[in-house]
């Protein structure tokens, strides 16, 4: 089955430094890949999405890029703010197929 | 945006207990999942349905049972739970014909002693 890797487990950056989360897959008919944002005692919440081919998406300070011929989908953040301290997954799936693959988490602190 | 409800939102058992969560999502979706959050592990789906009366098992099924009652309502039991199903559960929804995306409830804090 898919296999769904994320790194760093842990990140600490300094407000208004750039941070970036990376997970690769291995499943190459993976199609939809998410980044959910998860701060302290909450829920997660759906962050960005990108579908299908190499794919730039940008909102909320953040940038997601996703390279299939790699298998990697990557969630840069350009200049860090105390608010983005939070646990950040990525997820994975296929067309069809409800089910999602998580990464097992990033957990971002940003210093003031 | 859907509206995923749980509840208890923390509850206290002792080992051998019987526990019940419950999930509710109120926009129709087809897709219910119940998922485990434990650190170092991530979220791990437990069992899932696509309808009232279907249940799909998970990746990590052992010890738990699921019912989907109606289209709405998604409960999880824990029919005699030990210490290592300590954890927060998360339920989520999602419909194939609007989006992959998959809601999520506030969580469910659950500790057994």
């Amino acid at each position: 089955g898919e296999q769904v890797e994320q790194r760093p487990p842990h990140l600490s950056v300094r407000e208004g430094d750039s941070a970036v989360i990376t997970c690769t897959y291995t499943d190459p008919n993976s199609y939809y890949f998410f980044w959910y944002k998860q701060e302290p005692g909450a829920s997660l919440q759906l962050l960005m999405k990108v579908f299908s081919s190499t794919e730039i998406n940008e909102g909320q300070g953040f940038t997601v890029l996703l390279n299939k011929k790699d298998k990697r989908l990557s969630l840069n953040l350009t200049a860090a703010h105390p608010g983005d301290s939070a646990a950040y997954f990525c997820a994975v799936s296929e067309p069809g197929y409800q089910n999602f693959y998580f990464g097992k988490g990033t957990s971002l602190t940003v210093i003031p | 945006e859907a509206a995923v409800t749980q509840s208890p939102r923390n509850k206290v058992t002792v080992t051998g207990g019987n526990v019940t969560l419950s999930c509710r999502q109120t926009n129709s979706h087809n897709y219910m999942y119940w998922y485990r959050q434990d650190t170092g592990h991530g979220l791990r789906l437990i069992h899932y349905s696509y309808g009232a009366g279907n249940l799909q098992i998970g990746d990590v099924p052992d010890g738990y049972k699921a019912t989907r009652t109606t289209q709405e309502d998604f409960f999880l039991l824990l029919e005699l739970a030990s210490p290592s199903q300590t954890s927060l559960y998360f339920c989520a929804s999602s419909d194939l014909d609007r989006g992959p995306e998959q809601y999520f409830g506030p969580g469910t804090r659950l500790t057994v002693l």
